[in-house]
């Protein structure tokens, strides 16, 4: 079974903050993605990777950054937290070039940034 | 522009047949998919269907697509009080070259006695 971990399940963070958001798997997936999951809006896409120190923006990229250093992990940045930025975050994995292209989930990452 | 909507809530009685409804946009999409997630959880995949077959039944589930109107449903019989979650509905559209998915808001399913 495909397994995505993410580092921690709740995070209460101070506004202006770093905060780091972990997230591996262990299935040798090219694609990791970071979505953030908010009411009524659904999932939507903050980066994604599909190699080691590749990244693209996604549909709100502002205000967080992204590192992949191996393949296996992926972390997500928030240069300095904002109220706005308290939201569940989820983390997702997938082959590249699978024709279903399944994605693979996390537990998701509760943030609050006081 | 790429977009996938579904209403946000639907009540059943237990036993009874629920029927979540999605509508999406680019008529190129290869795939749709319905994912399923529990509260305080992750999205766990339910099932997926190809853009060229119009009906898929895994068990309990049934879905049923309808390119011309763009149209996936996902039918879940007997619903169980174990079935209350929220449903997800995704599009792979054609031009996404990573791989992208576009998710719809969420369908809260709650299943009362």
């Amino acid at each position: 079974d495909v397994k995505v971990t993410q580092s921690s399940r709740y995070l209460v963070k101070r506004t202006g903050e770093k905060v780091f958001l972990e997230c591996v798997q262990d299935m040798d997936h090219e694609n990791m993605f970071w979505y953030r999951q908010d009411p009524g809006l659904g999932l939507r896409l903050i980066y994604f990777s599909y190699d080691v120190k590749m990244k693209e923006k996604g549909d709100i990229p502002e205000g967080y950054s992204v590192s992949r250093e191996k393949k296996e992990r992926f972390s997500l940045i928030l240069e300095s937290a904002s109220t706005n930025q308290t939201s569940m975050y989820l983390c997702a994995s997938s082959l590249r070039g699978g024709a279903k292209n399944i994605q693979y989930f996390g537990a998701g990452t509760r943030l609050s940034v006081l | 522009g790429e977009d996938v909507e579904q209403s946000l809530f639907l009540s059943v009685r237990e036993g009874d047949s629920s029927v979540i409804n999605c509508t999406y946009t680019d008529s190129s999409s290869t795939y749709l998919y319905w994912y399923k997630q529990e509260p305080g959880a992750g999205l766990q995949l339910l099932t997926y269907i190809f853009s060229n077959m119009d009906m898929k039944q895994d068990q309990r589930l049934t879905v049923l697509l309808n390119k011309k109107d763009k149209h996936l449903s996902l039918r879940i019989a007997d619903t169980q009080t174990g079935d209350s979650a929220i449903y997800f509905c995704a599009e792979r559209p054609a031009s996404g070259g990573y791989n992208k998915l576009i998710f719809g808001a969420g369908t809260r399913l709650a299943v009362h006695p």
